[in-house]
C-alpha cells in the first residue's frame, strides 16, 4: 500500500498563471476527493470522483477551477489564471466505497500552492 | 451557521490526563463522522470514525455519538505530548446517491504539556 501520492509537494507561482497538480490514489480505490486548506481551517469540499465520473463539484468553486480523472485511476486540478486567493493546501484523498457508512478517506501530503 | 462547529482552541492538558474534544453538526441526515489527527504541516490522518449512537473505543482513543443532540466527541486518555496536534471533525452527508462528501469542521488545537 503506497498511499496517496500527490505531485508536486510545492508550487510557487505569478498571479495569472496556469497551474496543474496530479493525485494519485491507492491503487484499488474508486473515489476520489479533491480538498482545498488554508490555515487555521479545516479542509473545503472541491469535488469528487467515483471511477472516471465527477459526480460533485462545490458551488463555491469557480470556472477557473477543473478537476479530470480520466481513466478513473490518477486526476489532476487545474487552476487557470491564478489569483492570490488560491494560495492554499490543495489535498487529494481516495477511498473505497463498500455499501456501508464507513466509507474511509485517506489523504495525500498534499500540494502547497502560493500565488505571487 | 456551519455545518460542523468545533472551538478552535487551543484545549490545554497536562501530560497523562484525559483530552476531550466536542464536535456539533447541523444537518440531521448526516450518517457518519470521522476524527482526524493533523500536525503541523502535514496531512490529515483518520483516527476513528462512528456512525452508532454511544461510545466506540479503540485504544486510548473513545468516539462518543449523539445524534439526538447532534453532537460528536472524542476522549483521548493518557494524552502524551506527541497527541499535540490539530483534530479534526467531519460529517459525512447525504449517503447514497451522489452527494457523499465529508464536511470538516475547522478543528481544535490540542497542546499536551509534558
Amino acid at each position: 500500500d503506497t498511499g496517496v501520492s500527490q505531485n508536486p509537494r510545492h508550487k510557487i507561482t505569478k498571479r495569472g498563471q496556469n497551474v496543474t497538480f496530479r493525485c494519485d490514489p491507492i491503487s484499488e480505490h474508486n473515489r476520489l476527493y479533491w480538498y482545498r486548506q488554508t490555515l487555521g481551517q479545516g479542509p473545503e469540499f472541491l469535488t469528487y470522483f467515483q471511477n472516471e465520473a465527477q459526480l460533485e463539484k462545490s458551488r463555491l468553486l469557480s470556472d477557473r477551477f477543473s478537476a479530470e480523472r480520466p481513466k478513473g485511476s490518477f486526476s489532476t486540478l487545474e487552476i487557470q489564471r491564478t489569483e492570490q486567493g488560491d494560495s492554499a493546501m490543495y489535498l487529494c484523498a481516495s477511498s473505497l466505497t463498500q455499501g456501508g457508512t464507513n466509507e474511509k478517506l485517506f489523504f495525500g501530503s498534499g500540494t502547497q500552492l502560493s500565488v505571487l | 451557521q456551519k455545518e460542523v462547529e468545533q472551538n478552535s482552541g487551543p484545549l490545554s492538558v497536562p501530560e497523562g490526563a484525559i483530552a476531550s474534544l466536542n464536535c456539533t453538526y447541523s444537518d440531521r441526515g448526516s450518517q457518519s463522522f470521522f476524527w482526524y489527527r493533523q500536525y503541523s504541516g502535514k496531512s490529515p490522518e483518520l483516527i476513528m470514525f462512528i456512525y452508532s449512537n454511544g461510545d466506540k473505543e479503540d485504544g486510548r482513543f473513545t468516539a462518543q455519538l449523539n445524534k439526538a443532540s447532534q453532537y460528536v466527541s472524542l476522549l483521548i486518555r493518557d494524552s502524551q505530548p506527541s497527541d499535540s496536534a490539530t483534530y479534526l471533525c467531519a460529517a459525512r452527508v447525504g449517503y447514497g446517491g451522489a452527494t457523499n462528501k465529508l464536511i470538516f469542521g475547522t478543528g481544535t488545537l490540542l497542546a499536551v504539556q509534558p
